[in-house]
């Protein structure tokens, strides 16, 4: 079955701190995209970046990072030098083909990212 | 600007109402999602429609109704059979219905039961 863990409920880090979020996923399908959102404050999710299974690249925007390890089957997010507006809930999210017929995503619990100043 | 746009931001309900919940898209997509987001989880997938005049239940579609009667409308009815329905929802919309389509959220309705 599908699934995304999100380990880490909470995190508290002081700005200019790096901090990494942990997503591991499981699917049994070959052909699978993953997803990072950020949920400030506010309440709407933005959307950040997807990956397809097949592309294991890292991939770098601005103070932004992504580690995609299909072998640990995680796809972590890492924030450098961290500021307060990073502040936010960060959701990990999958979507595959297995079983339906639409963009089914399946979210992770969120991790809670709070930067103080 | 396209987006999604939800109306109320916030939301009361007595018991036993019934309430709708707008979601307007102008990104021209196919797809449409309700989710709803309870304090700590994640996001659990309501009711999805991939078509106009089409739509399907998802996990947690039990005392919620929907309807897709235009492209870019898809507003969601919280009956009174929605036993613990004080929650935030949220919107979105995809351009294809396949797996990878990235969604786009609309900025939520917080509905309280009074």
């Amino acid at each position: 079955a599908q699934k995304v863990t999100q380990a880490q409920t909470e995190i508290s880090v002081v700005e200019k701190e790096d901090v990494t979020l942990d997503c591991v996923y499981e699917t049994r399908d070959t052909t699978y995209y993953l997803f990072w959102y950020k949920q400030p404050p506010s309440g709407e999710l933005v959307f950040l970046i997807r990956r397809n299974s097949f592309d294991e690249q890292n991939e770098i925007s601005g103070r932004y990072s992504w580690n995609f390890q299909k072998s640990t089957s995680s796809f972590n997010f890492t924030i450098t030098a961290s500021q307060v507006v990073d502040s936010a809930v960060y959701f990990c999210a999958l979507s595959d083909w297995s079983g339906y017929n639409f963009n089914k995503f399946y979210f992770g619990s969120g991790t809670k990212l709070n930067v103080k100043p | 600007d396209g987006g999604i746009t939800q109306s109320p931001k916030y939301l009361f309900r007595k018991e036993g109402q019934n309430v709708t919940l707008s979601c307007e898209q102008n990104l021209n997509h196919d797809a449409m999602y309700w989710y709803r987001q309870d304090p700590g989880q994640g996001l659990r997938l309501i009711y999805y429609s991939q078509i106009v005049n089409d739509f399907q239940k998802g996990d947690i579609a039990e005392g919620y109704s929907v309807s897709r009667e235009k492209k870019e409308s898809f507003p969601l009815t919280v009956t009174s059979a929605q036993k613990n329905p004080t929650a935030f929802y949220l919107c979105a919309s995809s351009m294809g219905q396949g797996a990878g389509n990235e969604q786009f959220f609309g900025p939520g309705t917080r509905l309280t039961v009074l």
